[in-house]
């Protein structure tokens, strides 16, 4: 596609429920990368794929989040018994390989509320 | 440590001033690559600028300009002649070569400009 793409763009659940998150890169980006923006804050980064690998996954707050890519292309980010403390904007980006020297280009984000 | 610093929270100008957003870096890698990206009202994250840390020339680009400064560990960035389209909130970001391809990003800078 022409962008990152990510839905549902707001999503608003009820505490103790699960939400899964979708991102569809840029065609033929093989790196994708999940990050959190909290209100007022910055941008947490969460876990990166590297085709459909995750060789690091330090960055998920708790083991309620769990991320999957399929294909090489779409990923889920999945969060169980979401908290009050998840609401947020979870952003998506891609970039052609999982390099320092490549651009992130993002998506417009989903943005979870949860009551 | 890899940490960025955007001291600025919220600045505001009236149109047609310039104005320079901070961004001060800490990194233990001698190769590294400094970001500045745009989140609109919108808040699609949109790529300014990359520069990697071989390179300490200035970048200017219509408006904006760039200036990196290994000696003091910044990277600031300059808007010449503002306008209301830049408001927006401003990151500044930092990947190293043997930090796993990692962004790190500040907490942004929130311009406000006044017409």
């Amino acid at each position: 596609g022409a962008g990152v793409s990510q839905s549902p763009s707001n999503k608003v659940t009820e505490k103790g429920k699960d939400v899964e998150l979708r991102c569809d890169p840029i065609s033929g980006h093989t790196a994708l990368y999940w990050y959190r923006q909290s209100l007022g804050q910055g941008l947490e980064f969460l876990i990166y794929f590297q085709g459909n690998s995750a060789p690091d996954k330090s960055g998920l707050p708790s083991d309620r989040f769990s991320a999957e890519r399929t294909g090489g292309s779409v990923s889920t980010l999945t969060i169980q018994r979401t908290q009050q403390e998840d609401s947020a904007v979870y952003l998506c980006a891609s970039s052609l390989v999982v390099r320092a020297t490549d651009t992130q280009y993002f998506g417009p984000g989903t943005r979870l509320t949860v009551l | 440590a890899q940490k960025v610093t955007q001291a600025q929270t919220e600045i505001s100008v009236v149109e047609k001033e310039d104005v320079t957003l901070d961004c001060v870096y800490e990194t233990r890698d001698t190769t590294y690559y400094l970001f500045w990206y745009k989140q609109p009202p919108s808040g699609e994250l949109v790529f300014l600028i990359r520069r990697n840390s071989f390179d300490e020339q200035n970048e200017i680009s219509g408006r904006y300009s760039w200036n990196f400064q290994k000696s003091t560990s910044s990277f600031n960035f300059t808007i010449t002649a503002s306008q209301v389209v830049d408001s927006a909130v401003y990151f500044c970001a930092l990947s190293g070569a043997n930090t796993g391809n990692q962004f790190y990003f500040g907490t942004g800078t929130s311009l406000t400009v006044i017409p």
